[in-house]
């Protein structure tokens, strides 16, 4: 089975530098796509960016751009000019060319400092 | 407009109850999804639809019945509800086929106490 391993389960960052999650995966296939999704206080999952691994150029969404390793199964987020409002717990995803499901990792918790 | 919706959104009941959660998406999405998020905020899914008909059923008590009515609703029931299930149920959908990215709905905090 995949798994998606985030191994920071915090992180924190001052008010408009910026910081790297890190993701890595296990998969057999060689077609898939990863996500990064946001939850905030409100609970509500937010897709903040996604990266299909046929595509070599790293995907990017204003402030919020991915360094893809696909040999090293690697998938880091990087927030640059962070945000207050960019404080909430991230969630790589995965998921397979085949079938409809996502396996999420365990999340970074990620503290906005003013 | 809300392009995922949950109802309740919280739900405090005893052990023992019958509870449903209600989920409607208006993307026209195909598939429709129920995860299951623990205290220590571990996502993991439980059931997915596509056009009605069940796909995905993971390891959950049969306690747990999700009912399709139509593409648009996905609602979960859950029989006889237990401490252990207390949890933030999240419904999802994704159009089928290809890169579909998931839309998530609010969550419903459920609290048995």
């Amino acid at each position: 089975a995949q798994t998606v391993t985030q191994s920071q389960p915090e992180m924190s960052v001052q008010e408009a530098e910026t910081v790297t999650l890190s993701c890595t995966y296990d998969t057999s296939e060689s077609d898939y796509y990863l996500f990064w999704y946001k939850q905030p206080p409100s609970r509500q999952m937010i897709l903040v960016i996604r990266q299909e691994a046929y595509k070599q150029q790293n995907a990017t969404e204003n402030r919020f751009s991915v360094n893809f390793q696909k040999a090293a199964k690697s998938f880091s987020l990087k927030i640059s000019d962070s945000q207050l409002g960019d404080a909430a717990m991230y969630f790589c995803a995965y998921r397979g060319n085949t079938g409809n499901q996502f396996y999420f990792g365990t999340g970074t918790s990620l503290t906005v400092i003013p | 407009d809300t392009a995922v919706s949950q109802t309740p959104k919280y739900l405090v009941t005893q052990m023992g109850n019958d509870k449903s959660i209600k989920c409607e998406q208006n993307l026209g999405h195909d598939t429709m999804y129920w995860y299951k998020q623990d205290s220590k905020k571990f996502l993991k899914i439980m059931f997915s639809y596509n056009n009605k008909e069940l796909i995905i059923n993971e390891t959950v008590p049969n306690r747990f019945s999700p009912k399709s009515p139509d593409k648009a609703h996905l609602n979960l029931h859950i029989n006889s509800l237990e401490l252990g299930d207390s949890a933030v149920y999240f419904c999802a959908s994704s159009q089928r086929g290809g890169a579909d990215t998931q839309y998530f709905g609010p969550g419903t905090r459920l609290t048995v106490l």
